[in-house]
């Protein structure tokens, strides 16, 4: 059962334009939400994370906004650069409970 | 630059071999995490270590042998893998695994590319 989705594989944006990654979730337990961003050959990049207490977070291009009532996050990037490309990954837990990772958006940003 | 180091980058062996991976982290994070990724999957958590004492283990198979000797440092033994068991192999640190209301993300290192023969 998975507890942390994110239903698009991929996503192709156009390099100044604003990519939105969604992710969507069914425990109503989770309380901290991040997102990494992975490149090929390197680990997780820890990107930006939000409470639940807040529903908006932002931090210079990127911002995740929570939609607590219908367990929905998304992370917008604004603009998009080439170097933006990469694989994303929203990631939840509940207070002292581990990560459960969702599988991962792919985003290519075209110049 | 990660500030989570892992060694070595790659790793070939055999399924009768004996291998360790390393992790270092001079960040003072009192947890740290063993993950295994396949391709186009995300991470899967192995092991939790929190101050030094493992505090998680995802039933992972006894061929897997995490030790922790000091709050900066972590390995993973590896004895008679299986073919299935090739992977990237991640390790993780954060501040601490209570999770409070403070923002304690967790940080990655590059990983460890296994390939068993």
């Amino acid at each position: 059962d998975q507890q942390v989705k994110q239903n698009s594989p991929s996503l192709s944006v156009q390099e100044g334009r604003i990519s939105i990654l969604n992710c969507d979730y069914t425990n109503s337990m989770f309380d901290y939400f991040l997102w990494y961003k992975k490149y090929p050959a390197e680990g997780p990049t820890f990107l930006i994370s939000i409470s639940s207490i807040k529903d908006k977070n932002e931090d210079g291009r990127f911002t995740v906004f929570l939609n607590k009532s219908a367990k929905h996050l998304s992370l917008h990037i604004v603009p998009s650069q080439p170097g933006d490309s990469a694989v994303y990954f929203c990631a939840a837990h509940e207070r002292n409970t581990p990560l459960v990772f969702g599988k991962g958006t792919r985003l290519s940003v075209i110049a | 630059d990660t500030e989570v180091t892992q060694t070595p980058k790659h790793l070939v062996m055999g399924m009768t071999n004996k291998k360790s991976l390393k992790c270092e982290q001079h960040m003072g994070h009192r947890a740290m995490y063993w993950y295994k990724q396949k391709a186009k999957k995300p991470p899967e958590l192995m092991f939790v270590y929190s101050y030094e004492k493992l505090s998680i283990n995802e039933s992972v198979p006894s061929r897997f042998s995490p030790e922790c000797p000091n709050s900066s440092l972590l390995n993973l033994h590896l004895h008679a893998l299986q073919p299935e068991d090739s992977a990237l192999y991640l390790c993780a640190s954060s501040r601490q695994t209570s999770y409070s209301r403070s923002n304690q993300p967790q940080h990655f290192g590059d990983g460890t590319r296994l390939s068993i023969l």
